[in-house]
């Protein structure tokens, strides 16, 4: 079973552009969550789709948006990006909602901005 | 709100040494607890979790960790690590707001580096 993918893998910007960030999940895996993993903050929750609805999200500003499309394929959106914003984007997914499941982690979209 | 501490930001040992990483969060409420490990250039993967029952957690590769509710901890432990033990490990805590919100928050990850 093919595991998260994630795309692009790099990504570089600069200050005031927007970006899209792909995920695929396993599948038959109906969540994915997203988190920005950064060296000073670490891993911090952005949101968590389930059947094309936000059910979980983080302490980020409205500039970070998300959504899932009837696949589970999930896009994360971040808008006048900020240098700040440089960081490891990370997909997860699980088979369902419960948080007994296991999350899959995805290789990451490392976004550099410029 | 909630947060998780990991005190060792770096830890170095020899191969056969043992190993406990310290993980404590801050929460009142009802907590699920996660080590994730990630080696060089691989994903982030799930060591073990705890969600009730038996406080002591087995997981892969011979990590265990324990829960202790009066301590808020969760520290891991391996009695005899080995070279490919050397990653980044990742505490994080599950937690539920009364309003069924639910949040993954993680610690800020210790460097394991084991020396041959």
């Amino acid at each position: 079973k093919a595991g998260v993918t994630q795309t692009p893998r790099y990504l570089i910007k600069t200050r005031g552009q927007q970006v899209t960030l792909s995920c695929s999940p396993i599948s038959g895996h109906r969540s994915v969550s997203w988190y920005q993993q950064t060296p000073g903050q670490g891993l911090q929750f952005l949101f968590e789709y389930f059947s094309e609805t936000q059910r979980n999200k983080g302490n980020f500003p409205g500039r970070f948006s998300g959504r899932q499309f009837s696949n589970s394929r999930s896009e994360m959106n971040v808008s006048t990006l900020e240098l700040g914003d440089s960081a490891l984007y990370l997909c997860a997914s699980m088979t369902g909602p419960a948080s007994t499941d296991t999350q899959y982690f995805g290789p990451g979209t490392r976004l550099t901005v410029l | 709100a909630q947060s998780v501490s990991q005190h060792n930001h770096h830890v170095i040992l020899s191969e056969a040494a043992s190993l406990e990483l310290g993980c404590n969060y801050s929460y009142g409420g009802t907590v699920n607890l996660f080590w994730y490990v990630q080696y060089p250039g691989q994903h982030l993967q799930l060591l073990l979790k705890y969600f009730s029952g038996d406080p002591l957690v087995k997981g892969i590769k011979g990590f265990e960790a324990e829960f202790i509710k009066s301590k808020f901890s969760f520290n891991l432990r391996k009695p005899s690590v080995q070279w490919s033990d050397t990653a980044e490990y990742f505490c994080a805590v599950l937690t539920r707001s009364n309003f069924g919100n639910e949040k993954l928050t993680f610690g800020t990850g210790t460097r394991l580096t084991i020396i041959p």
